[in-house]
Parts: structure tokens; sequence; C-alpha cells
């Protein structure tokens, strides 16, 4: 079946470094969500890619999908300790059904 | 304020008791799920549903049933058939599109004694 991986599975970083997660999917995907769950909660929409070779920003996130639509990734400029929890994404199969990436658990160091 | 509200927040059973989680939205979505999270891991399908009286098994069905009587309400069952049926599951809700975000509940916590 189709799998959606996130490399890595952790990461600890000073406050203040730069931060990447990485997701790939075994098959072509027609848009990628990304979500953060902070520590004890629940999984909060970021945002959506949809085109080829999409990049989009969100003050110090950069978001981009990759020109085949079977990987993403998520930058993170200068962390703070805000920025801690887990990242996901997100892709569909077909319409409705929602398969998430094995998540990145972010600490950060202050 | 719309929104998914997920019961109880957390739930302690016997092994071998079934139980019922409770998943209602407000948001007027056609498109409702069920994700199991264990310690540490991602998010796995359980069951989802595109519209009321239909739904479809995710990745991990066995051991759960669910139903679809009403647009605002999706039920999870965990049976005794469930062989690990401790961990936190979130229920989520999408509107009718080939894009949009999935709304999550608060979640609940289920743990089997």
């Amino acid at each position: 079946g189709q799998q959606v991986m996130q490399i890595p599975q952790y990461q600890h970083v000073q406050e203040g470094e730069d931060f990447t997660t990485y997701c790939n999917s075994s098959t072509t995907l027609s848009n990628i969500q990304w979500y953060k769950q902070r520590p004890g909660g629940h999984p909060v929409f970021l945002i959506q890619l949809v085109k080829s070779g999409e990049v989009k920003k969100q003050k110090r996130l950069t978001f981009q999908f990759g020109e085949a639509k079977k990987n993403s990734s998520l930058h993170i400029t200068a962390t703070q300790t805000t920025d801690v929890g887990t990242y996901f994404c997100a892709g569909p199969l077909g319409t409705y059904k929602y398969i998430f990436g094995t998540g990145t658990r972010l600490k950060v160091l202050a | 304020d719309g929104g998914i509200t997920q019961s109880p927040k957390y739930l302690f059973r016997k092994e071998g008791q079934n139980v019922t989680l409770s998943c209602e939205q407000n948001l007027n979505h056609d498109a409702m799920y069920w994700y199991r999270q264990d310690p540490g891991q991602g998010l796995r399908l359980i069951y989802y549903s595109q519209i009321v009286n239909d739904f479809q098994k995710g990745d991990i069905a066995e051991g759960y049933s669910v139903s679809r009587e009403k647009k605002e309400s999706f039920p999870l069952t965990v049976t005794s058939a469930q062989k690990n049926p401790t961990a936190f599951y979130l229920c989520a809700s999408k509107e009718d599109s080939n894009t949009g975000e999935l709304f999550f509940g608060e979640g609940s916590r289920l743990t089997v004694l």
C-alpha cells in the first residue's frame, strides 16, 4: 500500500538553528498538507501545496512540493521554543482517504 | 463556535470490554475520519466516511467498528477483538472537495487495564 515516510524521526536543535523535515511518498500525490501537533495536543493544519514545484512561506516556515509531486519539505529558519512539536505531512489517496507521514518530532533547546 | 468535539477525553476500561468513543462536528462537513496514534508514532487511519450511511475501512480497521447515521456524528467502537487498544484516538472532518484541511478534535486517550 501507499506509504508516506518522513525523516528525520527526531531532531534536537539549539534555539536559533534551522530545521528541515522531509516527506516522501511511494506514489504521486495530488496535493500535500502539513500539520503541527504540540505535545499533548491534536494536529493543526499549517498549509497545503497543490502544484508541482510549489514553494510557500509562512513567516519563518518554508514549504516545498517536489517536481514529481512525490516529496515535500518543511524548513524552519531560526527556530524558537514555540516551534516544539511533531510535524506531519499528509496526502490523499483519491478525494477522501488521507494518509499521514510518520512525523518528525522537533525539540528546541533554549 | 464551529468545531469537533470528542468525548470522553480520558477513558479507562478493563480488557475484554467494548468501548465507544464519541465524535460530533458542527462544521457541516461531509467527510469524517478516525485515526489512531501510539506514543511517538504517526497517525494511522482506522475508518473514514465520505457521507452519511457510508464508511470505508482504513489501514487498521480490524477490531474497530463505526456508524454514520447522522452527518454530525461518527462514533467509533473499540471492540474486544482489538488486541492493543491502548492509544490516543483522533477524530477529524473535512469539507467535500479535492482539497481542504482536516479539522481535528482534541482526542480521546483510551487505556485498557
